[in-house]
């Protein structure tokens, strides 16, 4: 069974950093690309950030260029979100994703169930 | 402001038929295909439909996507009020070089 469990999150102070973490189990991590998105309270998806199998290849989305560094470990089954400099408007659910194999676009197949992070002093 | 446009909410009763609509431009829906994901409260985003119309495994055929231009199309038939969730459209913008989602839309079932 395919299972990503993300962990890291929590209350964190504006301008503070954290590093969330996401599991991977039931598949071989190294086949697939992975992203991460976010979910405020009550909004909508908000993609972060992609990264290719090897991790040859890594997009962010412009609110989060500069500040977010995505990593992969792909012996540990694991993968990562470093974010940085934080913001009140950074306070949501993260969610990392599985991209599964489409003609184009994207279509993560398979997603945790999220990490809270809240950005409060 | 999210960069597809998708109606806030919709309603229909159990065992009628809704369509969610899921708007953008050249730069995404236009040139790249696109995926829907339902989420059921307090869960997170399942995929529905990828490729404009296909269905990954397990998701029953009353769940239909399609794509016209620079607009995207969720229907979902044979209502059920264990559909009520939020539905999400998404697909890839070639100018932002990002993927980009509507606001999601909320599905009532009365």
């Amino acid at each position: 069974e395919v299972q990503l469990v993300e962990s890291g999150g929590g209350l964190v102070q504006p301008g503070g950093s954290l590093r969330l973490s996401c599991a991977a189990s039931g598949f071989t991590l190294s086949s697939y690309s992975m992203n991460w998105v976010r979910q405020a309270p009550g909004k909508g998806l908000e993609w972060l950030s992609y990264i290719s199998r090897s991790g040859s290849t890594i997009w962010y989305a412009d609110s989060v260029k500069g500040r977010f560094t995505v990593s992969r470990d792909n012996v540990k089954n694991s993968l990562f979100l470093q974010v940085n400099s934080l913001r009140a408007e950074d306070t949501a659910m993260y969610y990392c994703a599985r991209e599964g194999f489409c003609s184009g676009g994207t279509c993560p197949d398979y997603w945790g169930q999220g990490t809270l992070v809240t950005v409060s002093s | 402001q999210s960069v597809l446009t998708q109606p806030p909410s919709v309603s229909a009763a159990p065992g009628q038929k809704v369509t969610i609509s899921c708007s953008g431009s050249s730069s995404n829906i236009g040139n790249n295909y696109v995926s829907w994901f339902q989420q059921l409260p307090g869960t997170a985003p399942k995929l529905l439909i990828y490729d404009n119309n296909k269905r990954p495994s397990g998701i029953p055929d009353r769940f239909s996507g399609s794509k016209s231009g620079t607009s995207a199309t969720l229907d979902i038939t044979g209502l059920q009020t264990g559909d009520e969730a939020d539905y999400h459209c998404g697909t890839w913008d070639t100018s932002l070089s990002a993927v980009v989602f509507g606001g999601g839309t909320k599905l009532t079932v009365l």
